[in-house]
């Protein structure tokens, strides 16, 4: 079964600070993975996403996202945050192959908070 | 391009009324998707299509029927509403499985 994991609800850090969140998965193929950004009463926003290649994505608003195959790991990454990245942020996974109507998994989202 | 629309942005049931969510989206996109969010369980996915006249379930597809009769359009019909159905709906369509998907901006439903 394919799944995916946040394994923290709640992020909080400094502006100015870099921050993560965390993600793993698990599907039975090769994944395609994504993460996406929701502001309060909003429809979820495409970040980035990770196909095939440099296991190094770069994505929307600085962001990027790291993918590491041995520990079926996609963390999201900024260097430096800022307070309106404060937002719910949600991994998700789609496996390559498969039937072909196959479609996304979500994690359970991470509610990020960066304080001024 | 306008994106994926939905129409409401609020509506209120009373239990066992019925009624359809709109979702329409203008990018040619085959792939179509309902999910539905609630608090601590993020985005479950109701029923999904993969072009015109091709519906499929997903994980929480009960007490919901869907249909594809154009590219375009994936109405989303609660045939009973119940209250354990007062949730937050999302549409989202993309242009295949590698793509991402594009979100519109959701209809609030409450069931009382």
């Amino acid at each position: 079964a394919q799944s995916v994991a946040q394994p923290e609800d709640q992020v909080k850090v400094a502006e100015g600070n870099p921050l993560t969140v965390k993600c793993t998965y698990s599907v039975s193929g090769n994944p395609y993975l994504f993460w996406y950004v929701q502001y309060p009463n909003r429809g979820l926003q495409f970040l980035l996403k990770y196909i095939t290649g440099d296991n190094l994505v770069k994505g929307s608003y600085g962001f990027e996202a790291e993918f590491n195959k041995s520990q079926t790991s996609f963390h999201l990454k900024k260097p430096s945050a800022l307070v309106s990245d404060s937002a719910l942020y949600f991994c998700a996974v789609r496996d390559k192959t498969g039937k072909p109507g196959n479609q996304f998994y979500f994690g359970t989202g991470t509610s990020l908070t960066v304080i001024p | 391009n306008a994106g994926v629309t939905q129409t409401p942005k609020f509506q209120v049931l009373k239990t066992g009324q019925s009624m359809t969510l709109q979702c329409a989206q203008d990018m040619n996109h085959e792939y179509m998707s309902w999910y539905r969010q609630d608090p601590g369980m993020g985005l479950r996915l109701i029923h999904y299509s993969v072009g015109a006249g091709i519906t499929d379930q997903g994980e929480v597809p009960n007490g919901y029927n869907v249909s594809r009769s154009t590219t375009e359009d994936f109405p989303l019909r609660l045939l009973s509403a119940a209250p354990s159905q007062t949730s937050v709906y999302f549409c989202a369509s993309s242009r295949d499985r590698g793509f991402e998907q594009y979100f519109g901006p959701g209809t609030r439903l409450t069931v009382t």
